[in-house]
């Protein structure tokens, strides 16, 4: 059975305190990683696809990495605007439409 | 360009009723995907519809049930509403492998 893990759970940092988030995974067919990030009553936004082993892709303070078990979300210098839930959800061969989503890492940036 | 609409944004029903919502989708995206996200069980896969055929099913019991329309729009009904069903309910729709675009959700809450 596919599983996917985000850790941590939640995450509490000072405004200028990097950290990584991490989405580990178990899954057949592996074919790329979304990540998305949540604003509490509001949907999903999209932010990365990581399509292959060793990719990363950037868009402000945030970077996401891929490797064939895990991904890394990294956030520097976090700023309050970056406070939410962090969703990672693999792509496999048969999953395109029915993604499984992990359990999500929520980021609380302090000033 | 406009996203993915979702409607009503919030409803409230008795058990026992029966609820359906509406999405509709970024223009020209023919895919749509319905999940459920509650605090307890995280975001969950209902069901996918492409060019009005449902191509996946999530792990629901046969109360939930869509559909999509050849414009792309898809409504879900769920029936015989149960207190568990309260949730917010995702739709999101993609072209090719893009990745996913959600709409706002409508928040249900049986009561």
């Amino acid at each position: 059975e596919d599983q996917v893990t985000q850790s941590p759970e939640a995450l509490r940092l000072q405004e200028g305190e990097s950290s990584s988030l991490n989405c580990s995974y178990t899954v057949s067919g592996l074919r790329g990683l979304f990540w998305y990030r949540q604003d509490p009553g509001k949907g999903p936004e999209f932010l990365f696809t990581l399509y292959s082993a060793g990719e990363e892709k950037e868009k402000e303070r945030l970077k996401a990495t891929l490797t064939k078990k895990e991904s890394f979300l990294h956030i520097t210098a976090p700023k309050p605007e970056d406070s939410a839930t962090y969703l990672c959800a693999p792509l496999t061969t048969d999953s395109w439409g029915k993604l499984q989503f992990g359990a999500g890492t929520m980021v609380v940036v302090t000033t | 360009k406009a996203g993915v609409t979702q409607t009503p944004r919030y409803l409230i029903k008795t058990r026992g009723q029966q609820v359906t919502l509406s999405c509709s989708p970024i223009s020209g995206h023919r895919s749509v995907s319905w999940y459920q996200q509650t605090p307890g069980q995280g975001l969950q896969f209902l069901f996918e519809y492409f060019s009005e055929t449902q191509r996946n099913k999530g792990n629901f019991p046969g109360r939930f049930s869509g559909r999509q329309f050849s414009n792309s729009r898809s409504e879900m009904n769920v029936s015989t509403l149960e207190l568990g069903d309260s949730a917010l309910y995702l739709c999101a729709s993609a072209k090719g492998a893009e990745g996913y675009t959600f709409g706002s959700g409508t928040r249900l809450t049986v009561v």
